[in-house]
């Protein structure tokens, strides 16, 4: 079965410090990969999709980029943190050409706390 | 216009109540739908997919209106374990697939 890894699990950082999450997919192969981001009391927002190593789509512009150095490995990185990072950061994957109901499925998730 | 749209809520129900929740979207070439529940500080999950024809798991059904363009959940004997955040959640395509989140209706079941 396939499973998701996020970590961690939370994370207190000072502002214009780096940032780094990491996000792993297990048991699928080419999976389509997602970063959301979730202010408190707020929707997920889409951040960063991919379909593929090395294809990374930005549905915001902001100081946050993706990489993804791996088929089932993807990453949320930022240079310096603003004190709007501030979030709970999601990561979700979804079947590559799986057909119109494929769902997506999330990691647990990492609250990061910018200060 | 938001591209998912739903009532905040809180919905405060006594348990065994029904109750429903509705959520529309702006894209009339969307072409999955599905509703996520979260509990606070967790990740979502899915709930059920929702079908043009409707469709029921358990106590939850399901339901969708494309000439309208919203979709429905219904909820039977509400039970305290209910109380979470249900999320309405809409994918597009355009080369990939892009699920599009609501904001979430708060669901309280009291007892």
């Amino acid at each position: 079965s396939q499973t998701i890894h996020q970590w961690p699990a939370t994370l207190v950082q000072p502002v214009g410090s780096p940032l780094s999450l990491e996000c792993t997919v297990e048991g699928t192969s080419n999976p389509n990969l997602y970063w959301y981001r979730q202010a408190a009391g707020r929707g997920l927002q889409l951040l960063f999709y991919s379909v593929g190593i090395g294809q990374i789509s930005s549905e915001v512009p902001q100081n946050l980029s993706a990489s993804r150095p791996q088929d089932r490995q993807f990453i949320l990185s930022s240079k310096k943190l603003l004190l709007s990072d501030s979030g709970f950061y999601l990561c979700a994957w979804s079947p590559l050409y799986g057909g119109l109901d494929e769902k997506l499925f999330f990691g647990s998730g990492t609250q990061l706390s910018v200060l | 216009r938001k591209e998912v749209e739903q009532d905040p809520g809180p919905f405060n129900v006594p348990e065994g109540a029904t109750v429903a929740f509705n959520c529309t979207y702006s894209n009339s070439a969307s072409q999955s739908f599905f509703w996520y529940r979260q509990d606070c500080r967790k990740e979502p999950k899915l709930l059920m997919s929702v079908y043009s024809s409707g469709n029921e798991d358990g106590r939850f059904t399901a339901q969708l209106n494309r000439a309208s363009q919203y979709i429905s959940l219904l909820i039977r004997d509400s039970k305290l374990s209910d109380s979470a955040t249900y999320l309405c959640v809409v994918s597009a395509t355009s080369g990939t697939y892009k699920y599009i989140f609501g904001t979430g209706t708060r669901l309280k079941v009291l007892a």
